[in-house]
């Protein structure tokens, strides 16, 4: 399909452990978000791309969130020595920019993330 | 500091009448503000933005900055309006989003 994907939907890991979220954005969206969805609550801020480059990173927690997007399209949200507190669902969304850019988001469907 | 307030967590109207979801927001400059639906087992998508000042499936937002405002109003709600919505304003590239509110209609 043409909409943002998120891998995978669903992640149950134990306290401690690794995990990687992936983000395929919509062909052509150079800007890329990543939010952290916690129950009852907003989408929150996490980091945005645009382009290959971090441009503002101010919403990881600690340094234990990392993100990456080497070529400028997909893009990987990596949590190192998870916490219970990191459940949430972890949402990616796309946008075009650039002159009459709406500043429409295009969500994916996130990734659930429990920490047991 | 940027806040988007929802006071309503749950909002229940019946078919047919007027809904009203509030949103309020704090920020120092000239604010562009949105709402974003999520429908049962959807994606989140945008419903409407104030600068385009647009009806989206009957609804309407009216920017009030004397009040801070961004209030979603729809005359005659429909069944299908049940969803969760979400108000967002922008600053720069960052999306900043209230807490929700999830509203039903009742058949």
């Amino acid at each position: 399909g043409a909409g943002v994907s998120q891998t995978p939907s669903n992640k149950v890991t134990e306290k401690g452990k690794y995990v990687e979220l992936r983000c395929d954005p919509i062909s052509g969206h150079t800007a890329l978000y990543w939010y952290r969805q916690s129950l009852g609550q907003g989408p929150e801020f996490l980091i945005y791309f645009q382009g290959t480059g971090a441009a503002d990173d101010s919403g990881l927690p600690n340094d234990r969130f990392f993100a990456v997007r080497p070529e400028g399209s997909v893009s990987t949200l990596k949590i190192q020595r998870t916490e219970r507190g990191d459940s949430a669902v972890y949402l990616c969304a796309s946008s075009s920019q650039g002159a009459g850019n709406t500043g429409e988001l295009f969500f994916g469907e996130g990734s659930r993330l429990t920490v047991l | 500091a940027q806040r988007v307030t929802q006071p309503e967590k749950l909002l229940s109207v019946f078919k047919g009448a007027p809904v009203e979801l509030k949103c309020n927001y704090s920020y120092s400059g000239s604010p562009e503000l949105f709402w974003y639906v999520q429908y049962s087992r959807q994606r989140l998508q945008l419903l409407l933005r104030h600068i385009s000042r647009e009806s989206i499936k009957g609804f309407t937002a009216d920017l009030n900055k004397g009040e801070t405002s961004f209030h979603l109003k729809k005359p005659f709600a429909q069944e299908e309006d049940s969803a969760m919505y979400y108000c967002a304003l922008r600053r720069g590239v960052q999306f900043y989003f209230g807490t929700g509110t999830s509203l039903t209609v009742i058949p």
